[in-house]
């Protein structure tokens, strides 16, 4: 069954030190597309960055990407240099073939990321 | 400006009584979720509707229902039938049917049952 781990419930990282927020999936198929969302405070889900199975770049969106390992099954999401405003929560997601067919998409149990001045 | 809105964005409710949550969007997607988050926990999907008129249970449907009597709208009654409705809930809409394709969230809706 596709599955999505986050391992880490919580971090604390000093301001403008680059953060590695941890994701590894599980999915029997070939094809499938990764997604990062990041949760302020408000609820509100903003998305961050997308990953293809099939990429051959890792993705990168401004100081966000993606540190993508298919062999081991990660895709983990690294910020630079990071602000105040990256404290919130955030979310791995995967959709695979078979998911995609059912219009679904599954996401970890979150990261909470605290910067501190 | 092109977005999803919820309405209200806090939501208190008697024991009881049937409440609806609003999402509208504007991006002229054809697919709407909704999705329900409780407590430290990821996003569990309660209905999806993929087009107009149409609609599908999600994986915790019950004491939920919807309606997609429009594409720009997707309201979900939270019916008395649903035992623990206290939750924060998300409207989604999404781009297309590609694996790529992302689904957008509205600002969600913090239902609290008295």
């Amino acid at each position: 069954a596709q599955k999505i781990t986050q391992t880490q419930p919580g971090m604390f990282v000093q301001e403008k030190e680059a953060v590695t927020l941890d994701c590894t999936y599980d999915t029997s198929d070939q094809s499938y597309g990764l997604f990062w969302y990041k949760q302020p405070s408000s609820g509100e889900m903003i998305f961050l960055i997308y990953q293809g199975s099939y990429d051959e770049q890792n993705a990168t969106e401004g100081r966000y990407s993606l540190n993508f390992q298919k062999a081991r099954k990660s895709a983990n999401l690294v910020i630079s240099a990071s602000q105040l405003g990256d404290s919130a929560m955030y979310f791995c997601a995967m959709r695979d073939l078979v998911m995609n067919r059912d219009d679904k998409i599954i996401f970890g149990k979150g990261t909470r990321l605290h910067i501190l001045p | 400006d092109g977005g999803i809105t919820q309405s209200p964005k806090y939501l208190f409710r008697k024991e009881g009584q049937n409440v609806t949550l609003s999402c509208e969007q504007n991006l002229n997607h054809d697919a709407m979720y909704w999705y329900r988050q409780d407590p430290g926990q990821g996003l569990r999907l309660i209905y999806y509707s993929q087009i107009v008129n149409d609609f599908q249970k999600g994986d915790i449907a019950e004491g939920y229902s919807v309606s997609r009597e429009k594409k720009e709208s997707f309201p979900l009654t939270v019916t008395s039938a649903q035992k623990n409705p206290t939750a924060f809930y998300l409207c989604a809409s999404r781009t297309g049917t590609g694996l790529g394709d992302t689904q957008y969230f509205g600002p969600g809706t913090r239902l609290t049952v008295l």
